[in-house]
């Protein structure tokens, strides 16, 4: 089955700087890649998702990019804001399966 | 208006009790889930339903039950709670099986 690695457990950013996580995955026929944030206390939320006919997607301070060829992809977060301090979830899944989640990144922005 | 609503939020009971946690959702969608999160916030998928009909069982110990009277509705029944149980129990749902999940709240159950 499908086995998704998630890094680093931990990150730490000043703020304003940028936050790269990294998740791998091992069926290459899985294609669709969403990234979750839970801050705490509350419940994960979708903030991007990608499908496999892409190879990047924005949307304003948030990106994710994908690479099939090494089935890895990663969650960019530019200008980092101390409300973007949260655990951050990548997940993959094919077609009608179930979503596999990584083990989570803990993102603390340090002001 | 909450898309996926669970009840209750706070569950603290003793070891060998039995106890059930509520899950609604007014999205519209056809699939909904029962989520596990541990201390070390790893989720673990516990059990699918889609239209109503089981789909996915995790290997879940017995004691936990789900059922879906209606494909709005998906409850979780735990017999003989055990101290390894406490945990935060999250109700999800997607418009189809694969799709992009929306989480309710989350119960913590504490079991002492």
């Amino acid at each position: 089955g499908e086995n998704v690695e998630q890094h680093p457990s931990t990150l730490s950013v000043q703020e304003g700087d940028s936050a790269v996580i990294k998740c791998t995955y091992s069926d290459s026929a899985s294609n669709y890649f969403p990234w979750y944030k839970q801050e705490l206390g509350k419940r994960p939320q979708l903030i991007i998702d990608i499908r496999s006919n892409v190879g990047e997607k924005k949307d304003q301070r948030i990106a994710v990019t994908l690479n099939k060829t090494a089935k890895h992809f990663s969650l960019h977060i530019t200008e980092t804001q101390p409300e973007d301090s949260a655990v951050y979830f990548c997940a993959a899944s094919k077609g009608a399966q179930k979503l596999v989640f990584g083990q989570g990144t803990r993102l603390t922005i340090n002001p | 208006d909450t898309a996926v609503s669970q009840t209750p939020k706070y569950l603290v009971t003793q070891m060998g009790n039995d106890k059930s946690i509520k899950c609604e959702q007014n999205l519209g969608h056809d699939t909904m889930y029962w989520y596990k999160q541990d201390s070390k916030k790893f989720l673990k998928i516990m059990f699918s339903y889609n239209n109503k009909e089981l789909i996915i069982n995790e290997t879940v110990p017995n004691r936990f039950s789900p059922k879906s009277p209606d494909k709005a509705h998906l409850n979780l029944h735990i017999n003989s709670l055990e101290l390894g149980d406490s945990a935060v129990y999250f109700c999800a749902s997607s418009p189809d099986f694969g799709g992009p999940l929306h989480f309710g709240n989350g119960t913590r159950l504490t079991v002492t």
